[in-house]
């Protein structure tokens, strides 16, 4: 099945820096992949997506790259703020055409931005 | 438009006690999950409903049962409540099976003593 490696676990910036969190998938069917942003005691939010038929997708300050060859994506947060700082997690699923599998979750980036 | 809505938020049972945590959404989705979210191990797929009429196991599924009562509300029921089975617990929904743009409940905290 699929498995889902997250890096780093914690990642410290400073306010106005750009923050990267890496993913790394070994489904090579996997065709979705999406990224949550928690803020301390609340639900996932989801804040951007991607499907494999994409390279790049960007809305604002945010980013995601896929690099299909090597099973790898990647989040790109760009100018941070402190009301950056969250738990992200990143995920992986046949997410469409033909029978489709579920979402599996990485284990989360802590992402803490000091003004 | 709620979204999607959990109750209870809080819940506090002794081992071997049972409970059931609801689930509803109004956003008309097809799918529905439950995850368990610990410390350090992300969200965990408990069980997951594909379409009305129908469920399945998902990653870690002992310990708990559900029902897809009707399109709308998604139940997990725990039988008989265990100290591991203490964790928060979100439902989630999404248009079509896969996980597509799937959206989370406010969650369930509960702990069994």
């Amino acid at each position: 099945g699929e498995n889902v490696e997250q890096h780093p676990s914690t990642l410290s910036v400073q306010e106005g820096d750009s923050a990267v969190i890496k993913c790394t998938y070994s489904d090579s069917a996997s065709n979705y992949f999406p990224w949550y942003k928690q803020e301390l005691g609340k639900r996932p939010q989801l804040i951007i997506d991607i499907r494999s038929n994409v390279g790049e997708k960007k809305d604002q300050r945010i980013a995601v790259t896929l690099n299909k060859t090597a099973k790898h994506f990647s989040l790109h947060i760009t100018e941070t703020q402190p009301e950056d700082s969250a738990v992200y997690f990143c995920a992986a699923a046949k997410g469409y055409g033909g029978s489709q599998g579920n979402l599996i979750f990485g284990k989360g980036t802590k992402l803490s931005v000091k003004p | 438009n709620a979204g999607v809505t959990q109750t209870p938020k809080f819940q506090v049972l002794k081992t071997g006690q049972s409970m059931t945590l609801q689930c509803a959404q109004d956003m008309n989705h097809n799918s529905m999950y439950w995850y368990r979210q610990d410390p350090g191990m992300g969200l965990r797929l408990i069980y997951y409903s594909a379409s009305e009429g129908t469920t399945d196991k998902g990653e870690v599924p002992n310990g708990y049962n559900v029902s897809r009562l009707n399109k709308r509300e998604f139940s997990l029921r725990l039988e008989s409540a265990a100290p591991s089975q203490t964790s928060v617990y979100f439902c989630a929904s999404s248009e079509a099976a896969g996980g597509l743009g799937q959206y989370f409940g406010p969650g369930t905290r509960l702990t069994v003593l």
